[in-house]
Formats: structure tokens, sequence, C-alpha cells
């Protein structure tokens, strides 16, 4: 059976530090061409994606937050943490983690598996 | 960025209905474009991917097809679990982007 979990606080300061941990099972981030993201969901809003983790480690991060983000993974825990810095109401979201494969011997890839969720509220 | 563009964002629609959910891309995009089914709550599901193949689990009243810049989502005879938000999202390049979400709603 495959799951993600998403943990992390529901509750942080303005300009304080968010870690989110991604804690998953049925699945491996050590076979090729998998990875791991994350993607956010503000009050009645649309997804937005936020950052990505290759097997090989690579990670790719949405432009517009790349200066406050730090994905990383710790394969044998089966685990990928995002940190956002200097948080602020408008990060107010759900935020989700997303497995991803790829159509076999190309580049299409997609997230096939999500997690639930965790809602984060920014608020002093 | 590649902007993502879902049409409409609601529709209203009966059970048995079929429905058609569009997704144009601001640039060409081939076929890495995918759609998901989300409800309140729950974790997105994938419905759709490489623009035409069907997710494994997935019933079969649900389609895709397009290329290029446009594409479409298909759900013929709409089931009750069916009324919630669709997105469409391409995967061509960074960053990956969603549209804006289409949320059928019951007549």
């Amino acid at each position: 059976q495959i799951t993600l979990e998403e943990s992390g606080p529901t509750l942080v300061k303005p300009t304080q530090t968010l870690t989110l941990t991604c804690t998953f099972s049925g699945l491996s981030l050590s076979t090729s061409g998998v990875g791991m993201g994350w993607i956010r969901q503000p009050p009645g809003g649309a997804l937005e994606w936020l950052a990505l983790i290759y097997y090989d480690d690579d990670k790719r991060y949405s432009p517009s937050l790349r200066s406050r983000l730090t994905i990383t993974k710790d394969t044998s825990k089966n685990q990928v943490d995002l940190t956002m810095t200097n948080m602020g109401p408008v990060d107010t979201a759900t935020y989700f983690c997303a497995h991803s494969s790829s159509i076999v011997a190309t580049n299409v890839y997609f997230f096939d598996y999500w997690g639930q969720g965790t809602r984060v509220t920014v608020s002093s | 960025d590649t902007q993502m563009t879902q049409s409409p964002s609601s529709l209203s629609a009966f059970v048995g209905d079929r429905v058609t959910i569009t997704c144009r891309a601001s640039q060409t995009i081939s076929n890495y474009l995918h759609w998901y089914q989300h409800k309140p709550g729950k974790a997105p599901k994938l419905l759709i991917y490489g623009a035409s193949r069907l997710q494994s689990g997935v019933p079969s009243r649900f389609s895709g097809s397009g290329s290029g810049t446009d594409f479409t989502l298909t759900i013929t005879s709409l089931q009750p679990e069916d009324f919630t938000t669709y997105y469409c999202q391409q995967t061509y390049n960074f960053p990956l982007t969603f549209g804006g979400g289409t949320k059928v709603e019951i007549k």
C-alpha cells in the first residue's frame, strides 16, 4: 500500500521558518526517474507547485520562491523535507507532497500519488 | 512561465451528463499534460497523464485528448462522486504549472 503523509506545524508566526516533512511508504526514491514534489493550495485557491527533488538529488524550485525554499531527502527514512524561510500571511495554505513518476523511456513525468496535505496558517 | 488556462472555471451538470473541460497552454507542451481530481480535504488524484493515458484504477468514463497547446478532459455519464474540482498541469518545463481549476457542480 502506498501512503504519503505530510507533517509539520499548523501555525507559524510571520518571519519564522517552516519545515514540513513528507513520510512515505510503498514507494522508493532510489528508483531511476522518480521524484517527490511539494505543492500548495491557498484557501479557495488553485494548486501551486513549489519544489521537486529527484532520485539522483537533482532539485528544482519555483522561481518566485527559490530564495526561500530548500528541499531535501532522506532515502533511508523515506522522508522528504521542505523548508520555507521568512513566512508571511500569503503563505497560509494546505501543503501537499506528491510522488512523481514518468512514462517509461520518456521525460513525461507526473504526480501519481499525493498526501492529504497539511494546513499551515501564518499569523502572529 | 507556461500559463495554463482552464475553462470553464465552473459548470453545472446533471448526473449522467457528458462534460468537457478544456485546458490551454500559453506555449506548446507536447503531451506533457496531466489531469487531477481534487475533493476537499482529500489527496488530489491523478486521472490522466501524458494527455490521454488513463491512470490505473480510474474509471473509463474519464478520457483526455489533445497535444501541443489545447487539451480536453471528458467525463461521460457523470456520477455523483465526480462532482468536485479538476486541475490540469503541465510538466514540459519549469516552473511546473497548474490550471486554475474547474469546479463541477450538481445541477
